[in-house]
């Protein structure tokens, strides 16, 4: 059964670059119609998309972050990146990895990883 | 603020059927399908629903969905316990070049 996990520093200091690693395991990031997503969710309150890559590198980011966030794939290690650039404290969050179904018109997520606090604070 | 607008909380008793409402625009919920997750306190969301009201392998039935126009609803019957959770609308939106949006989420109280 597919299982990815979130893995990166859980503090980071305002204005430097968050960076995780979604390890996807029990299937491969390279299956056709799935992309691999990114969304968080700030302490009490609700889901914000951040981007999704496919296995050869086409990308999709949420308009409000595209300036700051940067979405890689790595196929031969099943993983794939986050880094998100500048950050303040309104980017603490719960981050978490999904594979992501995505055709014409249907998208959805589906399983999630367990999701990662990241902190940002001085 | 989101772009898909949920109510914030919604109620219920054991044995009830309780619906949760999501509302779009023609760009998202009116041009793609729609799905919903359960998040239960302290873990990941869930698919519940995706395809406006497919129901992934393992999902009750008593979980349905349904969408009309620019909005979709959640439905639980036979309310339990365990249904406490709070609910999440998503879909993609195709303005600025195409994205995600979700609802900002509805929290379940089983009384």
């Amino acid at each position: 059964q597919l299982q990815l996990q979130e893995s990166g520093p859980g503090l980071v200091k305002p204005s430097e670059t968050l960076s995780l690693t979604c390890t996807v395991s029990g299937g491969s990031i390279s299956s056709s119609s799935y992309y691999w997503g990114w969304i968080r969710q700030p302490p009490g309150k609700g889901l914000e998309w951040i981007g999704s890559i496919y296995y050869s590198g086409s990308t999709y980011y949420n308009p409000s972050l595209k300036s700051r966030v940067t979405i890689s794939v790595d196929t031969s290690k099943n993983q794939f990146s986050l880094k998100l650039s500048s950050v303040t404290a309104a980017d603490t969050a719960v981050y978490y990895c999904a594979r992501h179904y995505f055709t014409i018109r249907d998208t959805w997520f589906d399983p999630w990883g367990q999701g990662t606090l990241v902190t940002v604070s001085s | 603020q989101s772009v898909l607008t949920q109510p914030p909380s919604a109620s219920g008793t054991p044995g009830q059927r309780v619906t949760i409402s999501c509302s779009g625009s023609s760009s998202n919920i009116g041009s793609n399908t729609v799905n919903w997750y359960q998040q239960l306190p302290g873990t990941a969301p869930k698919l519940l629903i995706y395809s406006n009201n497919q129901r992934p392998s393992g999902v009750p039935d008593r979980f349905s969905g349904s969408k009309s126009g620019t909005s979709a609803s959640l439905a639980i019957s036979g309310l339990q316990s365990e249904d406490e959770a709070d609910y999440y609308c998503a879909a993609w939106d195709d303005s600025l070049n195409g994205h995600v949006v979700f609802g900002g989420g509805t929290k379940l109280t089983v009384l």
